[in-house]
């Protein structure tokens, strides 16, 4: 079986502000891929990335960046120099090669950007 | 390139009544799942289907649902006799064969009154 956990629920920050999201997750799988899509008011699921079991490396795009440690079974997201508009309900999510496909969703956190 | 679409984006049915939720994949892609957000939670997974199979079922209410996804057309997401229960966002998704990148729709929000 597989889980996600995100154990932040709600995280309220400040324009500007560095935020980190944090994501766990378990499978007994040594191939696997990670997940992050961003839902914003509107409600649509948007995918931010993807990461598999074998690559371990960090990435960068414009303000977002991701942190996978294999280690600790964690995929962390951080949003550099937050803005308004990422104000948004954010879910990681977990698939592996028998899975079919099916994604196993965190419960989502939600982010609260003020001005 | 038409992104998945999904319609209706919203849907209100009493009690009792059926509800008919359509997606169409994105083109080229042959491989659909719907997921159900119930408020104020994470997506479930319900079904996986390829056109004219259904995959993978294991999310699926034992009772008063059911998925298709013929040869021509969108799939459908039939929900029989809606409790008000049944009320949530429901999403589909597809991809590409043998590709792990799932691109969602924007949702069919179902009201039970």
């Amino acid at each position: 079986a597989q889980k996600v956990t995100q154990a932040q629920t709600e995280i309220s920050v400040v324009e500007k502000e560095d935020v980190t999201l944090d994501c766990v997750y378990e499978t007994r799988d040594t191939t696997y891929y990670l997940f992050w899509y961003k839902q914003p008011p509107s409600g649509e699921l948007v995918f931010l990335i993807r990461r598999n079991s074998f690559d371990e490396q960090n990435e960068i795009s414009g303000r977002y960046s991701w942190n996978f440690q294999k280690s600790t079974s964690s995929f962390n997201f951080t949003i550099t120099a937050s803005q308004v508009v990422d104000s948004a309900v954010y879910f990681c999510a977990l698939t592996h090669n028998n899975a079919g496909n099916m994604l196993t969703f965190g419960g989502g956190t939600r982010l609260m950007v003020k001005p | 390139n038409a992104g998945v679409m999904q319609n209706p984006r919203h849907l209100v049915r009493r009690r009792g009544q059926e509800a008919r939720l359509r997606c169409s994949p994105m083109k080229g892609h042959s491989h659909v799942y719907w997921y159900r957000q119930l408020p104020e939670e994470g997506l479930k997974f319900m079904v996986y289907l390829q056109k004219e199979n259904i995959i993978d079922e294991s999310g699926m209410p034992k009772e008063r649902f059911s998925a298709e996804f013929p040869k021509e057309g969108p799939s459908i997401l039939r929900i029989q006799q809606v409790v008000r229960g049944d009320s949530a966002a429901y999403f589909c998704a597809s991809s590409p064969s043998y590709s792990y990148e799932q691109y969602f729709g924007p949702g069919t929000r179902l009201t039970v009154t």
